[in-house]
């Protein structure tokens, strides 16, 4: 067990529905990051956030979105949901802002667009 | 734009083979980090190499930092049935950027 949580472990909408995918930090991590996993590929980065704040943006869609709350927890959210944005969806978290340091994957949230 | 490029995108092997996967940077990383993702499963933190020409080993598996430190390699000696997984890189590139390779499947034939 990682310590990172995600939820929901899965999630099935319609084409053009939006969703929200959530994400616990392990306890004592400010950093959370987002990335796309399609069937058999390699990991896409989306989003950095670090103590609150957006720290970097990878190939994020201008239909996806994120945020982190105070109590450091994160959202991602997808609207106008195409068929192509089914994936799994990964949350890491680690401890300090920069990419240094390991960071801590999340069971992932698998996304089926139908 | 930076990238890392990693080959063979799939290894097929018989158990007790060696392995090995390489991971070639467009630019010069400050570290490279591995990752191992077993079938159904997250990406799980192996190993972080920092200094040019570093060489890490954790039992059966070696791991290879260039002198230029742009390349990077993981060899697995005697592969087991627990070894079956995608293994990935991910080089940093700035403080706030990491480049992932596309990662390499290690599949042991039955």
């Amino acid at each position: 067990d990682s310590g990172v949580t995600q939820t929901p472990k899965h999630l099935i909408t319609a084409t053009g529905q939006r969703v929200t995918l959530r994400c616990s930090p392990r306890s004592g991590d400010l950093s959370v990051y987002w990335y796309q996993q399609s069937l058999d590929q390699g990991l896409q980065f989306l989003i950095q956030y670090y103590n609150g704040e957006e720290r970097a943006k990878g190939n994020i869609l201008e239909r996806f979105s994120a945020q982190q709350f105070p109590d450091l927890h994160s959202e991602l959210n997808l609207s106008s949901l195409e068929l192509g944005d089914s994936a799994l969806y990964f949350c890491a978290s680690s401890v300090g802002g920069g990419v240094s340091t390991e960071a801590f994957f999340g069971q992932g949230t698998r996304l089926t667009v139908v | 734009g930076q990238q890392v490029m990693q080959i063979p995108q799939y290894q097929h092997v018989q158990e007790g083979e060696d392995f090995t996967t390489y991971c070639n940077s467009s630019t010069t990383l400050s570290n490279i980090q591995w990752y191992k993702q077993r079938p159904g499963g997250h990406p799980v933190f192996l190993i972080q190499l920092v200094k040019s020409g570093e060489v890490k080993k954790q039992k059966r598996l070696t791991f290879q930092f260039g002198e230029a430190k742009k390349n990077s390699s993981l060899h697995i000696t005697a592969t087991q049935t627990t070894d079956v997984g995608t293994y990935f890189c991910a080089g940093q590139v700035s403080n706030y950027q990491l480049i992932w390779g596309a990662g390499t499947k290690l599949i042991i034939k039955p």
